[in-house]
């Protein structure tokens, strides 16, 4: 099975921040990395997947790059309400597997 | 716009049987476009996907898990459920049903908590 490991798993940042999440998977998965921001209480929602496409309707300030085993996600310009918990997960084989998540605190 | 809801009991005793229902409005689960995935979380942990379904009833589990699951589909009632015997307080969690997009999972249910306690 393919692990996914995400860090850091907490960040502190302040609105209008740049901020950067790193996700490795423990094999090669191509490009088929997505991430998933979840709000306390809320169901997970995607934010990108392939790596680097954006859901509808997800601002432009979140992007995605990276291949095979390293990927990031960066949200430029912090808003208040990005400020949650991001989750990647590889799309490459099954079991789908998802990282542990990275808690987006306000400093 | 899609959408699901998750429905069940919210506390089930260990040793027997969980079993879920998720009801999918404004789309099909009859759609050969999409499988319909079954994913867990317990609190403060990541998520963990349970397995999923296609319109044709083939399904794909969690090895972890797959000892104990079923995922079946209800075309009729556009239902997908999930049963999860002989449970124990590690199977307590929020269970989300989604859209499954092949490789990712593009539209979720709200969850429902399910507590394992005597």
């Amino acid at each position: 099975d393919i692990q996914m490991t995400q860090s850091p798993s907490s960040l502190s940042a302040s609105v209008g921040d740049r901020v950067t999440i790193t996700c490795r998977a423990s094999q090669n998965i191509n490009t088929l990395l997505n991430w998933y921001q979840q709000s306390p209480g809320k169901a997970p929602k995607l934010l990108i997947y392939a790596t680097s496409k954006l859901q509808s309707g997800v601002p432009s300030r979140f992007s995605g790059s990276g291949s095979g085993t390293d990927f990031t996600l960066t949200i430029t310009s912090l808003q208040p309400e990005d400020f949650a918990t991001y989750y990647c997960q590889q799309g490459f084989s099954s079991p789908r597997a998802f990282g542990q998540g990275t808690k987006l605190e306000i400093k | 716009q899609v959408q699901l809801q998750e429905s069940g009991p919210g506390l089930v005793k260990p040793s027997q049987t969980l079993s879920l229902t998720c009801t999918v409005s404004g789309g099909s689960v009859s759609s050969g476009s999409y499988y319909w995935s079954w994913i867990r979380q317990p609190a403060g942990k990541g998520p963990e996907w349970i397995g999923r379904i296609y319109t044709s009833g083939n399904t794909d589990y969690n090895p972890s898990l797959k000892s104990r699951v079923t995922i079946s589909l209800d075309t009729s009632k556009n239902q997908f459920s999930l049963r999860l015997t002989s449970v124990t307080a590690a199977d307590t969690a929020v269970y989300y049903c989604a859209r499954d997009r092949v490789f990712y999972f593009d539209q979720w249910g709200q969850g429902a908590l399910v507590t394992v306690s005597s």
